[in-house]
């Protein structure tokens, strides 16, 4: 267990929807990334927050938003679902410095129908 | 941006016998190679990982080997057990920055 936790574990929206996924950092991990995992394929690089602001973005568009609090856990916004949002939503807590392991939550089941 | 290809999609050997997954890099200055390893209805977990400036690393049963020049890594898992049946994943990242990972292997390892 890597002491990052996610929350939901499981959701389903429709299309068009607004949704946020919740995510808790490992103790004394100061910076989160989120990813996108599709069903069969790696995952894929979202952004990365560092007190509390984005620090590094991948290919997605801007209705994929989020935000870093003070304790250091973080939200994942995406509004107006589509059906290809469908995925899990993974979190991954580290320490930023020379060192860049990235110790990955559970995930978060989305379901866009 | 970084691109990073694995090798083989999927892998079956027999209990006892080993298993080498490989992957190849495209940007230069990736700098930092883990590898995980994500059973069904889980997150991945870090089970390795190396720095540019080493070679080789070993853990028990695990290894990983990175070639600069080539630009290509490997994982080695000796003396497979039905445990080790999994997806393991590649990936590469410069520094603190995002890590892009390969497409998977899916290993089995048969009793």
């Amino acid at each position: 267990e890597t002491g990052v936790t996610q929350s939901p574990t499981h959701l389903i929206k429709t299309r068009g929807q607004q949704v946020t996924l919740r995510c808790s950092s490992q103790s004394g991990h100061n910076t989160v990334s989120w990813y996108q995992q599709a069903l069969g394929q790696g995952p894929q690089f979202i952004f990365q927050y560092y007190r509390e602001e984005e620090n590094g973005r991948g290919n997605f568009p801007p209705r994929f938003s989020g935000l870093q609090f003070p304790n250091y856990s973080s939200e994942l916004n995406v509004n107006a679902l589509e059906l290809d949002d469908s995925a899990l939503y993974l979190c991954a807590s580290s320490f930023r410095g020379e060192n860049n392991e990235q110790f990955f939550g559970p995930g978060t089941r989305l379901t866009v129908l | 941006g970084e691109n990073v290809e694995q090798h083989p999609s999927t892998l079956s050997v027999q209990e006892g016998d080993s298993a080498v997954i490989k992957c190849t890099y495209s940007d230069s200055a990736s700098n930092y190679f883990p590898w995980y390893k994500q059973e069904l209805g889980k997150g991945p977990q870090l089970i390795i990982d190396i720095r540019s400036n080493v070679g080789e690393k070993k853990d028990q049963r695990i290894a990983v080997t990175l070639n600069k020049t080539a630009k290509h890594f490997s994982l080695h898992i000796t003396e497979t057990q039905p445990e080790d049946s999994a997806v393991y994943f590649c990936a590469a990242s410069i520094g603190a920055r995002a890590l892009t990972f390969g497409s998977g292997t899916r290993l089995q390892v048969q009793p």
